[in-house]
């Protein structure tokens, strides 16, 4: 059964880096069927689409953080990552890494809630 | 981006009735190369990640039941529960995955009347 983990601080300073991690387990981030994104949720709030990233590194970005973010992928350790620099409150959220499959997100992990605050 | 309006907003149906969720994108998310309307339906319980239920429209994804339904084309579309159950209180949200960014309906919260 294919599993998704986000890792990383739960807290981050305002106008720093937040960095997440999210590890596959079950099968191989490398499948040429796949794409592996972001989603987040503010507290109380709807889904808002980050990014994808292909095993191979072709990476697509929401413009609303296309200067912020970098998607990343390690197939070394079967993992990929999310760096959005610059936060602030506004980036307080619910981050979610998922699986998509023919486009839609088959796959999710529990997700991981990051506070921006001093 | 395509904007992707849900209604309505809450909706409140009595156990064993049938419940609707409307989606509207503003632009047609219908591939015509393959006839497939890139669109997908999600539920969120609290404190949970969204589960998949629908894909390209009406699909249902592996293991969702089938009185979950998703229907409609182009611009218009709909999530039917023809009997609700008590496990089915939840949020819904539609998605577009016809262009990036990617973007989801504002959701639609199910309670049991």
């Amino acid at each position: 059964q294919l599993q998704l983990q986000e890792s990383g601080p739960g807290l981050v300073k305002p106008s720093e880096t937040l960095s997440l991690t999210c590890t596959v387990s079950g099968g191989s981030i490398s499948s040429s069927s796949h794409y592996w994104g972001w989603i987040r949720q503010p507290p109380g709030k709807g889904l808002e689409w980050i990014g994808s990233i292909y095993y191979s590194g072709s990476t697509y970005y929401n413009p609303s953080l296309k200067s912020r973010v970098t998607i990343s992928v390690d197939t070394s350790k079967n993992q990929f990552s999310l760096k959005l620099s610059s936060v602030t409150a506004a980036d307080t959220a619910v981050y979610y890494c998922a699986r998509s499959s023919r486009g839609a997100q088959d796959y999710w992990g529990q997700g991981t809630l990051v506070t921006v605050s001093s | 981006d395509i904007v992707m309006t849900q209604s309505p907003d809450s909706l409140a149906v009595s156990q064993g009735e049938g419940a609707t969720i409307n989606c509207k994108s503003s632009q047609s998310i219908l591939y015509t190369s393959n006839n497939k309307n890139n669109l997908a339906w999600y539920q969120q319980k609290p404190g949970q990640p969204p589960k998949l239920l629908i894909y390209w429209a009406s699909t249902r994804e592996s293991g969702v039941p089938d009185r979950f339904s998703g229907s409609g084309s182009g611009t218009d579309f709909t999530l039917t529960i023809s009997s609700l159950q008590a496990e089915d209180v939840a949020v819904y949200y539609c998605q577009q995955y016809y262009s990036t960014p990617y973007t989801f309906g504002q959701g639609t919260k199910l309670e049991i009347k």
